[in-house]
């Protein structure tokens, strides 16, 4: 495809419930991650990807989130038992690897009630 | 710890009219510096970025930035504002050796005809 895509666009679920979040990078971009944006907030690194490296964990917020990535494919982000405060939008975003720029997806609002 | 700062939630301007957003950032290191804007409902598009070199910067729609090491500043210009601006413009820093990329909070530009 053209660009980074994301689905589905808009989640809603109810608090505890999990949902699956998925990523479709730029073919041929080794590079992927996830950011959150909360309403009046910055984005928030969540989780990166880099070839067949081990995955930069470190802006989950807590062990409720998880991360996959097949290969230098696709890429889901999963929220177990999810909170109201986990109501955001999630941005994925791809890139040819360091230095490069990223290009961002339309992103998935979720909503937990 | 690394920090972005867009001091100026929102901005209005006159159509026309000269603009600049304001980043400061806090890092150790010479950081790789960018600016993106977000329309409504679109995702983030980079608007330019800086690594080295020259410190003046000429991105896409116009928009310059310029990079002042001694202010630990990375400002975003330009001299006639179109409507088409209106958006959310985040400025991001990208640390050495990795991809991350550290957003401020973001400025919301209004633009009255």
């Amino acid at each position: 495809g053209a660009g980074v895509s994301q689905s589905p666009s808009n989640k809603v679920t109810e608090k505890g419930k999990d949902v699956e979040l998925r990523c479709d990078p730029i073919s041929g971009h080794t590079a992927l991650y996830w950011y959150r944006q909360s309403l009046g907030q910055g984005l928030e690194f969540l989780i990166y990807f880099q070839g067949n490296s081990a995955p930069d964990k470190s802006g989950l917020p807590s062990d409720r989130f998880s991360a996959e990535r097949t290969g230098e494919s696709v890429s889901t982000l999963t929220i177990q038992r999810t909170q109201q405060e986990d109501s955001a939008v999630y941005l994925c975003a791809s890139s040819l690897g360091r230095e490069g720029e990223q290009f961002f997806g339309p992103g998935t609002r979720l909503t937990v009630l | 710890a690394q920090s972005v700062t867009q001091p100026d939630i929102h901005i209005t301007v006159s159509e026309g009219a000269s603009l600049e957003l304001r980043c400061n950032y806090s890092y150790g290191a010479t950081p790789y510096l960018f600016w993106y804007v977000q329309s409504p409902g679109q995702g983030l598009q980079l608007l330019l970025k800086y690594f080295s070199g020259d410190t003046l910067v000429q991105g896409i729609k116009g928009f310059e930035a310029e990079f002042k090491r001694s202010q630990s500043s990375f400002n975003l210009r330009k001299p006639s504002v179109h409507w088409s601006d209106a958006a959310e413009y985040f400025c991001a820093v990208g640390l050495y050796n990795t991809d991350k990329l550290i957003f401020g909070t973001g400025t919301r530009l209004q633009v009255f005809p």
